[in-house]
């Protein structure tokens, strides 16, 4: 069975500290996708990051990094200096096509706040 | 380039009323998928259309259907509805079924009461 796991429920944080957000997947298809979705307060889902399975690098883009690691199932998502519009709810989800098609299965969400 | 497009965004029904939901993909997408969100469930997965076929169905009663039409946009209908059919309905496409990147639209909030 494929899961994800978002331990953080919520998170608060200060503008212009760092926070990262956990993901922790569960999958026996060898081939497998890992996103990272925001959901602001008007509740539509944006695209932020997609890695396929056989892809490891860690990537970065402008103030947001992600930390993918086989060995542990993780794929970990880092906001560095956050910003108040960085308010939202987080979402990591798993594609696993051999036992579930396209479906995405998605955590439960990480409530991220930021003060300024 | 427009991006996805529900209708209608805000819907009350009374429980045991049917309801359709309609969807319309970013030009050029091909699949659409549905999700229910819900405080309790989070969101699951309803079904997936692709080239007017249904390919992929999520653990939903067979109160929840829909079709894709020939321009790839997409309804889902609810039938004999239930107070915990309230949610958000979302629909996401998807260039093609090996993409594997789907963009959600604003969703439709349905409320049963």
């Amino acid at each position: 069975a494929q899961k994800v796991t978002q331990a953080q429920t919520e998170i608060s944080v200060v503008e212009k500290e760092d926070v990262t957000l956990d993901c922790v997947y569960e999958t026996r298809d060898t081939t497998y996708y890992l996103f990272w979705y925001k959901q602001p307060p008007s509740g539509e889902l944006v695209f932020l990051i997609r890695r396929n399975s056989f892809d490891e690098q860690n990537e970065i883009s402008g103030r947001y990094s992600w930390n993918f690691q086989k060995s542990t199932s993780s794929f970990n998502f880092t906001i560095t200096a956050s910003q108040v519009v960085d308010s939202a709810v987080y979402f990591c989800a798993l594609s696993a096509p051999h036992q579930a098609g396209t479906a995405l299965i998605f955590g439960k969400g990480t409530t991220l706040s930021v003060s300024s | 380039k427009a991006g996805v497009t529900q209708t209608p965004r805000y819907l009350i029904k009374t429980r045991g009323q049917q309801v359709t939901l309609s969807c319309s993909p970013i030009s050029g997408h091909r699949s659409v998928s549905w999700y229910q969100q819900t405080p309790g469930q989070g969101l699951q997965f309803l079904f997936e259309y692709f080239s007017e076929t249904q390919r992929n169905k999520g653990n939903f009663p067979g109160r929840f259907s829909g079709r894709q039409f020939s321009n790839s946009r997409s309804e889902m209908n609810v039938s004999t509805l239930e107070l915990g059919d309230s949610a958000l309905y979302l629909c996401a496409s998807s260039r093609d079924r090996s993409s594997y990147e789907q963009y959600f639209g604003p969703g439709t909030r349905l409320t049963v009461t």
